[in-house]
């Protein structure tokens, strides 16, 4: 079945820093990638995707590539905030398919990694 | 928009008893889903729904049931609850490629 990694975290990062945060997938067929954020207290909000390989998501700095050759989507910031403080978690979808069939647009999600930034 | 709203934000429920988590989207969304969140790990999902009246289960639908008589709601409801259903839940719908979620409910079974 379909599965995602994420680099094991806590990550703690002095703002201004650069981030990485490491994800791979397995999946059957050609699944959509995200990323999501969840805020202290709060539930997740999508922070960008990309649904075919070599695209691109892009959002509040954040970016990763749909990398299909080594099956990937890192996400990489280029200077990190306080604000930016939060759980991350990488995440796939299967594209929906009718009634009867094994495939309901449902997420898989990676563990999820805490980031946290100081000042 | 509201978006997906979820009642109650948190909840403590003794063992054996039962309840209802509501949920309410107003984007018209026919795809709704039921994840629960344990500590340090990522969302498993419960049950979900493609429509009115379509429902099944997902990953860990035991202890749970859901209903969807409407394209707006989505309850879930835990019948004799458990300290194992202690979690946070979260309630989401969906459009084309984007899931959208509520704020969650904090369960505490004790």
């Amino acid at each position: 079945g379909d599965s995602v990694t994420q680099m094991e975290g806590p990550v703690t990062l002095s703002e201004e820093a650069f981030l990485t945060i490491n994800c791979t997938y397995t999946a059957t067929g050609y699944p959509s990638l995200f990323w999501y954020v969840q805020y202290p207290g709060e539930g997740l909000q999508l922070l960008l995707k990309a649904t075919k390989a070599d695209d691109k998501g892009s959002n509040k700095g954040f970016e990763a590539t749909y990398r299909k050759e080594t099956t990937s989507f890192h996400l990489e910031k280029g200077s990190v905030q306080v604000s930016d403080s939060a759980v991350y978690f990488c995440a796939l979808r299967d594209p929906p398919s009718d009634a009867g069939g094994t495939s309901y647009g449902k997420l898989t999600f990676g563990q999820g990694t805490i980031l946290t930034v100081h000042p | 928009n509201a978006g997906v709203t979820q009642t109650p934000k948190f909840r403590i429920l003794k063992i054996g008893q039962s309840m209802t988590l509501q949920c309410t989207q107003d984007m018209n969304h026919n795809y709704m889903y039921w994840y629960r969140q344990d500590p340090g790990m990522g969302l498993k999902l419960i049950y979900y729904s493609v429509g009115a009246g379509i429902t099944d289960k997902g990953e860990v639908p035991n202890g749970y049931n859901v209903s969807r008589s409407t394209t707006e709601d989505f309850p879930l409801r835990l019948e004799l609850a458990a300290p194992s259903q202690t979690s946070v839940y979260f309630c989401a719908s969906s459009y084309g490629n984007t899931q959208y979620f509520g704020p969650g409910t904090r369960l505490t079974v004790l």
